[in-house]
């Protein structure tokens, strides 16, 4: 069936490094998909979204491209923050999402 | 989060007494979701409501019943509370149709003991 594979955490980096976090799915037809992000003690906030190949999702400098010809949907950022420290999930679209065990992120001065 | 609350925010209770977490939104959505948050295991999905008295099983519904008997409420019930249910438990709200994301509450942290 449909399903989303995300990278394993825990991913360790120093402020102002590069970030990457790999995202593949599986999918019949072309759905949207989605970041979110979880801090510790809250609930998941939407972060990002591309509803269509090719497009671009961002918001608070992160970054994600919906790539069909690699059906990927791969998170970046170009210079983390301690406050980027947080557990991400990758989704795909539809009625009723299925959620891996996500990838956390520490980032350290 | 704006436009979802759950209720309550932390509770204990004793093994085998029954259980009720309310969902509560603001927005109007349609489909309504309840998931539990474990270490090793992500988020799964429990049950999902799709409309007024419309809803399903989710992966790990056994032990858990849920009701909607209007659009802004869904309440998930734990019959007979068992430590293995001890967790973190979340709602979400949706709209269908592409491009509509999840808007999750702040969440319920159950402990049974």
């Amino acid at each position: 069936g449909d399903s989303v594979t995300q990278m394993e955490g825990p991913v360790t980096l120093s402020e102002e490094a590069f970030l990457t976090i790999n995202c593949t799915y599986t999918a019949t037809g072309y759905p949207s998909l989605f970041w979110y992000v979880q801090y510790p003690g809250e609930g998941l906030q939407l972060l990002l979204k591309a509803t269509k190949a090719d497009d671009k999702g961002s918001n608070k400098g992160f970054e994600a491209t919906y790539r069909k010809e690699t059906t990927s949907f791969h998170l970046e950022k170009g210079s983390v923050q301690v406050s980027d420290s947080a557990v991400y999930f990758c989704e795909r679209g539809g009625n009723k999402l299925t959620f891996g065990t996500g990838t956390q992120l520490k980032v350290e001065l | 989060d704006a436009g979802i609350t759950q209720s309550p925010r932390h509770k204990v209770t004793e093994t085998g007494t029954p259980v009720t977490l309310r969902c509560h939104q603001t927005e109007n959505h349609r489909y309504m979701y309840w998931y539990r948050q474990d270490p090793g295991h992500g988020l799964r999905l429990i049950h999902y409501s799709y409309g007024v008295k419309d809803t399903d099983k989710g992966e790990v519904s056994d032990g858990y019943s849920v009701s909607r008997s209007k659009t802004e409420d869904f309440l998930l019930t734990l019959e007979s509370a068992t430590s293995s249910q001890t967790s973190v438990y979340f709602c979400a709200i949706s709209e269908p149709g592409q491009g509509y994301g999840y808007t999750f509450g702040s969440g319920t942290r159950l402990t049974v003991v």
